[in-house]
């Protein structure tokens, strides 16, 4: 099983500000179809997941483009360049190469 | 519109068992693997399981935390996906999501196990 790991925990940002996380995997996410399954969702309270960023640097339809995502192999990093109050919530890593799939413990994001 | 919508959660005994439905909209069903994803209170998320397209085989996979205990099945007729959950545990209660990867999520539906 592919472990995931995420930092930090938490993190409390000023609107406006930018922030960052981090994800890493046990073992490399790329494929051999030269693809890399690793994914970024949100998490709003009360909310289902919503996928922010596919394949490392994707964004999905209507995200905004304040989010990147970046990496490789096995380490990947998601940029908010300045945040929204909207941005609140909990933000997970996912690897989607292997089953079982597997989540990270996820960064909370609230506003200072 | 492209939507999931899980049904038939519930308050249920340990030792007893539990259908959740995974009704599906605005896409060809039976092109697509379905899987379920779990969150306990206050938890993160867990992946449950997932079933194939028909095209791949329908087979299915489970976590090592519900195998032998869960079943996923799929009615492509119907549109929707199954999570047969058999001798519930406590720590089976969660919110459990109906998901196609890696974008489409339902809006839960809450299983509570206990006496």
């Amino acid at each position: 099983e592919i472990v995931m790991t995420q930092t930090p925990l938490s993190l409390s940002v000023t609107p406006g500000q930018p922030a960052s996380m981090s994800c890493k995997s046990s073992q490399s996410l790329l494929h051999s179809d030269g693809k890399t399954y690793f994914y970024w969702y949100l998490q709003k309270p009360g909310q289902s997941p919503q996928l922010l960023i596919y394949e490392v640097s994707r964004r999905f339809s209507g995200v905004p483009d304040r989010f990147s995502g970046s990496g490789s192999g096995t380490d990947f990093t998601l940029k908010i360049s300045r945040v929204e109050a909207e941005d609140v919530g909990i933000y997970y890593c996912m690897q989607g190469i292997n089953l079982p799939r597997t989540f990270g413990p996820g960064t909370k994001v609230d506003i200072k | 519109e492209v939507q999931l919508v899980e049904s038939g959660g519930g308050l249920v005994q340990p030792g007893r068992s539990l259908r959740l439905s995974c009704t599906t909209y605005g896409f060809t069903f039976g092109d697509y693997a379905m899987s379920w994803v779990r969150q306990a209170p206050g938890k993160g998320l867990e992946w449950v399981g997932f079933i194939r397209s028909k095209a791949y085989g329908g087979t299915t996979e489970y976590a090592a935390s519900v195998k032998g205990r869960f079943t996923i099945s799929r009615d492509d007729s119907k549109s929707i996906a199954y999570l047969q959950m058999n001798s519930l545990k406590t720590e089976d209660t969660a919110l459990y999501y109906c998901n196609r990867e890696p974008a489409i999520w339902g809006q839960g539906t809450m299983v509570t196990v206990s006496s």
